[in-house]
């Protein structure tokens, strides 16, 4: 069964906006945890940010911050004031039990 | 400090030949996972130590292949009789303790070994 999904294969956004990369998740455990993971052309995994399950409040770090809607099982990532260096493929991921479950990423590209 | 190694950065081997792909993670980390990113998707899990054991290995597709961590550090990815499916970069990453503390440890990756089989 599909665990993560990004229905946007691709993005623009102009440079100093902000802009929101979709992700949803499906699974049956009540403990799970929610990543985003950059990955520039170098092909390195970066890690963004993280939410857990039980977190009641939104995650942020730095330019990042993660809309989490349990309800609607949600976890988008919110990148604002966005610089020419966030160009890079995005990924979510879900870890439950063992196991890590990536999405097929959505490409970002900002214009100068 | 040093992050995550892999080693060879590429690999170009010929369909049915033996390869072994090493990862050496960041010191002190006891978790250790291997995934597979074919073209255009999402890395796909495949393997995860904690300490010397595979806690997890339901993601490896089929028993071609297998990977090893003998001392708990370095692992080592082996494929046999490489097939051009196999063709794809294989990922590496180490956390701390591993997934046992509900899902919070972050998983630190390599910069991968791009595998292609003619």
């Amino acid at each position: 069964a599909q665990k993560i999904t990004q229905t946007q294969p691709g993005m623009f956004v102009q440079e100093k906006e902000a802009v929101t990369l979709d992700c949803t998740y499906d699974t049956s455990d009540p403990s799970y945890g929610l990543f985003w993971y950059k990955q520039p052309s170098s092909g390195e995994m970066i890690f963004l940010i993280y939410q857990g399950s039980y977190d009641q409040q939104n995650a942020t770090e730095g330019r990042y911050s993660l809309n989490f809607q349990k309800a609607r099982k949600s976890a988008n990532l919110v990148i604002s004031a966005s610089q020419l260096g966030d160009s890079a493929m995005y990924f979510c991921a879900i870890v439950t039990g063992n196991q890590f479950y990536f999405g097929t990423g959505t490409s970002l590209t900002v214009i100068p | 400090g040093a992050g995550v190694s892999q080693t060879p950065s590429n690999k170009v081997t010929e369909k049915g030949k033996y390869v072994e792909l090493r990862c050496d993670p960041i010191s002190g980390h006891t978790a250790l996972y291997w995934y597979r990113q074919s073209l255009g998707q999402g890395p796909e899990f495949l393997i995860y130590f904690q300490g010397t054991g595979a806690a997890d290995d339901s993601g490896l597709p089929n028993d071609r292949f297998f990977a090893v961590r003998p001392e708990g550090s370095v692992s080592t990815l082996k494929i046999q009789r490489t097939e051009r499916g196999d063709s794809a970069v294989y990922l590496c990453a180490s956390s701390l303790t591993g997934l046992g503390t509900g899902g919070k440890e972050t998983q630190y990756f390599g910069p991968g070994t791009r595998l292609l089989v003619l």
